[in-house]
């Protein structure tokens, strides 16, 4: 079992819908929560950092961890055109040294928003 | 615009040759981290470097190796070089030595192994 699944996809939805996305992971040592957003041809951006469970919402995108089920989700509401791009969750477990605070990134989630 | 550039974008090579990849983080960073993105493997750490000295690694094979400079920008130089190696080869920074924080990436340097 990888250590982080992610659904592939791809997603299409039409422009005004809620995405959701979602990502589940086999450590339970993680404790720090990320989703990346990566346009074709350019290096992933942070969208979304949480530490451990609860939510968190920034603008149109919303962040879910759920550490009991482990299991989490990325919610965008009123999605648009420009939102069409591969969402990557990622996360890590504490450290400073060693691989425990190396960054596990899921394959990412393509999606298309149609106008 | 992140800030990190990396040279060259594209880099076409044959199988057992030898590349450079190039990596200056933004301003102020002190930590750097490579990374490998293929189709079948996602992205997958390689290496991190802090303030010229080797942090943390991850999957990154022997054939691969990574420094950084006293003026903090990093190479990462890949050699007996094999098809499965063409991969989007990225640099992040950050200004903490600490993974959890904040990651900027580069725009990747694509490396073609014919």
């Amino acid at each position: 079992q990888k250590e982080v699944e992610q659904d592939p996809g791809p997603l299409s939805v039409p422009e005004g819908a809620i995405v959701s996305l979602n990502c589940t992971y086999s450590n339970s040592a993680f404790q720090y929560f990320m989703w990346y957003r990566q346009y074709s041809r350019k290096g992933p951006e942070l969208l979304m950092y949480t530490y451990s469970s609860g939510n968190k919402e920034d603008g149109r995108f919303t962040a879910q961890v759920d550490k009991s089920s482990k299991y989490i989700s990325l919610f965008i509401r009123d999605s648009q055109p420009s939102d069409s791009a591969t969402y990557l969750c990622a996360m890590s477990a504490y450290g400073y040294g060693g691989s425990q605070g190396n960054l596990i990134f899921g394959k990412g989630t393509k999606l298309s928003v149609k106008p | 615009d992140s800030g990190v550039t990396q040279t060259p974008k594209h880099l076409i090579t044959a199988t057992g040759q030898r590349v450079t990849l190039r990596c200056s983080p933004r301003s102020g960073d002190l930590s750097v981290y490579w990374y490998q993105q293929s189709l079948d493997q996602g992205l997958q750490f390689l290496i991190q470097y802090y303030n010229g000295e080797e942090r943390a690694k991850g999957n990154i094979l022997e054939r691969f190796s990574a420094q950084q400079f006293p003026d903090l920008h990093s190479e990462l130089n890949l050699s007996s070089l094999e098809l499965g190696d063409s991969a989007l080869y990225f640099c992040a920074s950050s200004v903490v030595a600490d993974r959890r924080g904040t990651q900027y990436f580069g725009p990747g340097t694509r490396l073609l192994v014919l």
